[in-house]
């Protein structure tokens, strides 16, 4: 069984603060490490494909590494905004198929 | 531009009634497409993927099927729906080769009564 996991399972901060959170995935057979935001009564979209250890991405405010060898992926908001409130989803890419975490549920107080 | 249309967006059906969800894309050849199903409080489980024309691996024993009968055509089905199949479900592409991201549809939100 394929295992996925995020942490935390959700956080509340306030506006301006700047918070991270980890998905872990298996250190073996990767291929690419994805990271979806998935807003309320919206669909799903791409934040970042990461396929090399050590990558780094990087858009606005939001930003990304990735660690292949020790299967951990973290993204971080920098000063975050109501409108980032959302739920961060990892996935995990394993052959043809994306396998995601549960998520993390983040809301920002302003 | 690519665009990927999902109906319908809700759906109330007695147990046992059969189910048919459609999906569409436009704009690409060749997609992969996906199925994946959110159960309430967590995350989005794999229901079935498809690398081209009638061609399905699904992913879950379950009471669901999935069919393409077209390259861009991808319909999720059941013959008789259980309670445990209500859900938001969603459809997906990506384009080939795999390390793409995923591009989704808006969603149908199925209760099961």
């Amino acid at each position: 069984i394929l295992n996925v996991e995020q942490s935390p399972q959700s956080l509340h901060v306030q506006e301006g603060d700047s918070t991270n959170f980890t998905c872990s995935f298996p250190s073996s057979n990767f291929y690419a490490l994805h990271w979806y935001r998935w807003e309320t009564a919206k669909s799903p979209e791409a934040l970042f494909v990461m396929t090399l250890n050590g990558d780094e991405k990087k858009k606005g405010r939001i930003s990304a590494t990735l660690n292949t060898k020790e299967g951990y992926s973290y993204l971080y908001i920098k000063g975050s905004q109501p409108e980032d409130s959302a739920t961060y989803l990892c996935a995990f890419r394993y052959g043809n198929k994306l396998v995601f975490g549960a998520g993390t549920i983040l809301r920002v107080k302003s | 531009s690519q665009t990927i249309h999902q109906w319908p967006a809700t759906l109330v059906q007695p147990v046992g009634s059969p189910l048919s969800l459609e999906c569409t894309v436009e704009g690409t050849s060749n997609p992969n497409l996906y199925w994946y199903r959110q159960a309430a409080g967590r995350g989005l489980q794999l229901l079935f993927y498809s690398v081209g024309i009638g061609q399905i691996s699904s992913e879950v024993p379950q009471n669901l099927s999935a069919s393409r009968p077209q390259d861009r055509q991808f319909i999720l089905s059941s013959k008789k729906l259980l309670l445990s199949d209500s859900g938001f479900y969603l459809c997906a592409w990506s384009r080939a080769p795999t390390n793409e991201k995923l591009f989704f549809g808006s969603g149908t939100q199925l209760s099961v009564l």
